[in-house]
């Protein structure tokens, strides 16, 4: 089944250490997105990739980095930079930047 | 893109319908009503999006004012398994500048009681 995988549903990380989250699709969707997410809040936007070789900051992108050298993968770095890196983290994908989008389950980050 | 506003909390008996309302007083033409729905730790899921005519699907119904401000989407039988958060969003469908982006609310949360 065509799907959004992210890995690992869960993650702990010391305090200053780097972080890079998982992201891969099989729908053959061109634009991807990452989310954060915080207890009781909604969705913010991160980065999205419209497509292979481009990607654009989103609303919160300080402290983060992503690359997309595939079609098929968006990996989220979580930097040292960010100040409160304990979240949700939600990727997305849809056809094209005007389509319905499709999530992934998730992956819930915790820094110590 | 157009602000929403949803009320925080429902409450719906199980098999009743639920009918979640959404104010959009400041919506463009070009602009569609998205619903998504988020079970607690899992990612959002897509139900249902319409323009200015009342769509149905196997999840659900969405009915759009005639003056396209306000919208509600119905779960016509609930069950247990449908206790989420519900988003409202609009978003325009072909549109430059940053209109390609699903802003997602707080949503309002359901509780389908047994």
């Amino acid at each position: 089944d065509g799907g959004i995988t992210q890995s690992p549903k869960y993650l702990f990380r010391k305090e200053g250490q780097n972080v890079t989250l998982s992201c891969e699709q099989n729908l053959n969707h061109d634009a991807m997105y990452w989310y954060r997410q915080d207890p009781g809040q909604g969705l913010r936007l991160i980065y999205y990739s419209q497509i292979v070789n481009d990607f654009q900051k989103g609303d919160i992108a300080e402290g983060y980095s992503v690359s997309r050298e595939k079609k098929e993968s968006f990996p989220l770095t979580v930097t040292s930079a960010q100040k409160n890196p304990t979240a949700f983290y939600l990727c997305a994908s849809s056809a094209t930047l005007y389509y319905g989008y499709t999530f992934g389950s998730g992956t819930r980050l915790t820094v110590v | 893109d157009a602000k929403t506003t949803q009320p925080p909390s429902m409450d719906c008996a199980e098999g009743r319908a639920a009918n979640l309302p959404c104010n959009h007083s400041t919506i463009s033409g070009n602009e569609y009503v998205y619903w998504y729905r988020q079970i607690h730790s899992q990612g959002p899921q897509y139900i249902i999006h319409g323009l200015k005519n009342n769509e149905t699907n196997e999840m659900a119904s969405l009915i759009i004012t005639e003056d396209r401000k306000s919208s509600t989407l119905i779960l016509p039988h609930a069950t247990l398994r449908d206790t989420a958060v519900y988003y409202c969003i609009v978003r325009a469908q072909n549109s430059g500048g940053s209109n390609y982006k699903l802003t997602f609310g707080k949503g309002t949360l359901l509780t389908v009681n047994p």
